[in-house]
């Protein structure tokens, strides 16, 4: 069974920094793109980040550029998102997803909320 | 930048009824287009992707077509009560592999 676990969420104040983390089970990690993606309070999904297989790959989404890094470590199963400057309009769950794969997220975690507030 | 733009915003409709939700794209994305169902509380679920393949799991009920590369459409044949959630549409550039989300329509119980 695929399994995508998030941790790492919490409350931090404006220009805080917080690290995000996804363990996986179920499928090979190293063989997948991974994607984190977000989702503030009553708004749609919101890609962030995604990695190429072996971590030499990464691109973001506009807002965040220069502000967070995606990395991977493939021996434990591991999917990080390293944030910091942190403005309120970071605050959303953020989720780990497989993928892309071609198109598509095939697997999503449950999310862990990041809240960033004075 | 290519915009997805989802209607109708919220469609009220009965168990049993057909639903039909369109996403369209600013400019032709091929079929490289994705379909999400998401529940209160819960992550995204991958419903369709490359516009009309059903993912693993996915009940026959759910179907996705296109045309032009830009007009899409997922139909629910006759809703269920779980089918009460809110889609998403989805699609992916090229290169880089940035992806994007439509606005959303939420299928509520009339």
């Amino acid at each position: 069974e695929v399994q995508l676990v998030e941790s790492g969420g919490g409350l931090v104040q404006p220009g805080g920094s917080l690290r995000l983390s996804c363990t996986v089970s179920g499928f090979t990690f190293i063989s997948y793109w991974m994607s984190w993606v977000r989702q503030a309070p009553g708004r749609g999904p919101e890609w962030v980040a995604n990695i190429k297989q072996d971590g030499s790959e990464t691109y973001y989404v506009d807002s965040v550029e220069g502000r967070f890094t995606i990395s991977r470590d493939n021996a434990k199963n591991s999917l990080y998102l390293q944030m910091s400057s942190l403005r309120a309009e970071d605050t959303a769950v953020y989720y780990c997803a497989r993928g892309p794969s071609g198109n598509r997220l095939e697997y999503w975690g449950q999310g862990t909320l990041v809240t960033v507030s004075s | 930048e290519i915009v997805l733009t989802q209607s109708p915003a919220t469609l009220s409709l009965s168990p049993g009824e057909r639903a039909s939700l369109s996403c369209r794209a600013s400019q032709s994305v091929g079929t490289y287009l994705a379909w999400y169902q998401q529940q209160p509380g819960q992550a995204p679920r991958l419903l369709i992707y490359d516009a009309s393949t059903r993912a693993t799991g996915i009940p026959a009920r759910f179907s996705g077509s296109g045309s032009g590369g830009t007009d899409f459409t997922l139909t629910i044949s006759s809703l269920e009560p779980e089918d009460f959630a809110v889609y998403y549409c989805q699609r992916r550039d090229s290169w880089p592999p940035r992806l994007t989300f439509g606005g959303g329509t939420n299928i509520e119980i009339k």
